[in-house]
């Protein structure tokens, strides 16, 4: 089976700009999570879908935003960005969500540079 | 919520010496158990896991962690580690039937290995 893939894996915007993630997950897989990645405060979860819905959502500002559809696939979107907002975004899929005790598998990752 | 925390932020070993890494989570009720790796230059993987049942767990490339559940402790060890074992790992914990916090991860330990 393939893995989960990201895309694009490189990103350099500017600041109040915005950007769009995307997420395609393990086929079969109906929960999609993103997860933030910094040297400072390590990995942090955004939020998770499933089956088209937001089951959770971690302490981020509503700046940072996401979809998913029918196919399962998920977007990932960061509006009027600022410098702190430079990550590495994580997406991870599994069969059952988590609060259902599902196991993540984690995509490459986007590189994101705000400049 | 709940919080994870890794012990030992960096490690240096030779090759062959025995391996043991700490992780301590502060929930009380019902967890999911994890523990990924991140080579340098790829994506995080799934190293292991816990979600009930013998709680010694073995996972690939000979690693094995033992859950001791009076002591919110999930440790990760190996016997002998090995220069390709050199590596970010991360232990995590997910609440279940919980969810806000998603997949909560420790600091990550950067592990290196001198040949």
């Amino acid at each position: 089976k393939a893995g989960v893939t990201q895309t694009p894996r490189y990103l350099i915007k500017t600041r109040g700009q915005q950007v769009t993630l995307s997420c395609s997950p393990i086929s079969g897989h109906r929960s999609v999570s993103w997860y933030q990645q910094t040297p400072g405060q390590g990995l942090q979860f955004l939020f998770e879908y499933f089956s088209e819905t937001q089951r959770n959502k971690g302490n981020f500002p509503g700046r940072f935003s996401g979809r998913q559809f029918s196919n399962s696939r998920s977007e990932m979107n960061v509006s009027t960005l600022e410098l702190g907002d430079s990550a590495l975004y994580l997406c991870a899929s599994s069969l059952a969500s988590l609060p259902e005790g599902g196991t993540q598998y984690f995509g490459p990752g986007t590189r994101l540079t705000v400049l | 919520a709940q919080s994870v925390s890794q012990h030992n932020h960096h490690v240096i070993l030779s090759e062959a010496a025995s391996l043991e890494l700490g992780c301590n989570y502060s929930y009380g009720g019902t967890v999911n158990l994890f523990w990924y790796v991140q080579y340098p230059g790829q994506h995080l993987q799934l190293l292991l896991k816990y979600f009930s049942g013998d709680p010694l767990v073995k996972g690939i490339k000979g690693f094995e962690a033992e859950f001791i559940k009076s002591k919110f402790s999930f440790n990760l060890r190996k016997p002998s580690v090995q220069w390709s074992d050199t590596a970010e790992y991360f232990c995590a914990v997910n609440v279940l039937g919980g969810g806000a916090d998603g997949l909560t991860f420790g600091k990550g330990t950067h592990l290196i290995i001198q040949p």
